[in-house]
């Protein structure tokens, strides 16, 4: 089975800290994913990786970087976390071909920043 | 740019009754269509999906799904409920225009079942 692992389920940040939500997938996937979930609006794509060093913009990439050094891990970087930016991050994997939509997903991380 | 309609925010059911969770999704061009599934404090889980071929598509759990081309629609079904359905769903679809390798989700619909 795709295992997706998030660094934290819970996180509590301070307005202005640099946060790192890290992300690992173990299938050798070359597409890599970081999703905001909040109610009411459900998943918005950030950041979407499709090969090592390469990222493309989502629907919400405002204060968000990501950064993707080996195949496996994807980083998302909150360089100046703000109250806003409170909400639950999921993070993605898949593969190219047929099944390429097929998205597996991590368990999540709940950032809070006060 | 494609769009996913969730119908519903919220659906309460007793248990044992059937349920119907409504999607529509907008798109003249070809379309994968999903039913992801989150139960509390997890992350996504693939329910069923349609890519190709017959438009009743059976997925784990005992749902199943029916693709409506004429009405752009992906409504998901259960006969019987349980308890254990308890959850959050999110529709999602992918293809052109949307780009090649994204899905666009819908806003999700918590499903609430009753004893």
């Amino acid at each position: 089975d795709v295992k997706v692992t998030q660094s934290s389920r819970y996180l509590v940040k301070r307005t202005g800290e640099k946060v790192f939500l890290e992300c690992v997938q173990d299938m050798d996937h070359e597409n890599m994913f970081w999703y905001r979930q909040d109610p009411g609006l459900g998943l918005r794509l950030i950041y979407f990786s499709y090969d090592v060093k390469m990222k493309e913009k989502g629907d919400i990439p405002e204060g968000y970087s990501v950064s993707r050094e080996k195949k496996e891990r994807f980083s998302l970087i909150l360089e100046s976390a703000s109250t806003n930016q409170t909400s639950m991050y999921l993070c993605a994997s898949s593969s190219p071909g047929l099944a390429v939509y097929e998205q597996y997903f991590g368990p999540g991380t709940r950032l809070t920043v006060t | 740019a494609q769009s996913v309609t969730q119908l519903d925010s919220q659906v309460p059911v007793f248990e044992e009754a059937p349920v119907e969770l409504r999607c529509n999704y907008s798109s003249s061009v070809s379309v994968y269509l999903f039913w992801y599934v989150q139960y509390p404090n997890q992350g996504l889980q693939l329910l069923l999906k349609y890519l190709s071929g017959s438009t009743l598509v059976k997925g784990i759990n005992g749902f199943e799904a029916e693709f409506n081309k004429s009405q752009t629609s992906f409504h998901l079904r259960k006969p019987s409920v349980h308890i254990s359905d308890t959850a959050e769903y999110f529709c999602a679809a992918g293809g052109r225009p949307q780009g090649a390798q994204k899905l666009v989700f819908g806003q999700g619909t918590r499903l609430t079942i009753n004893p």
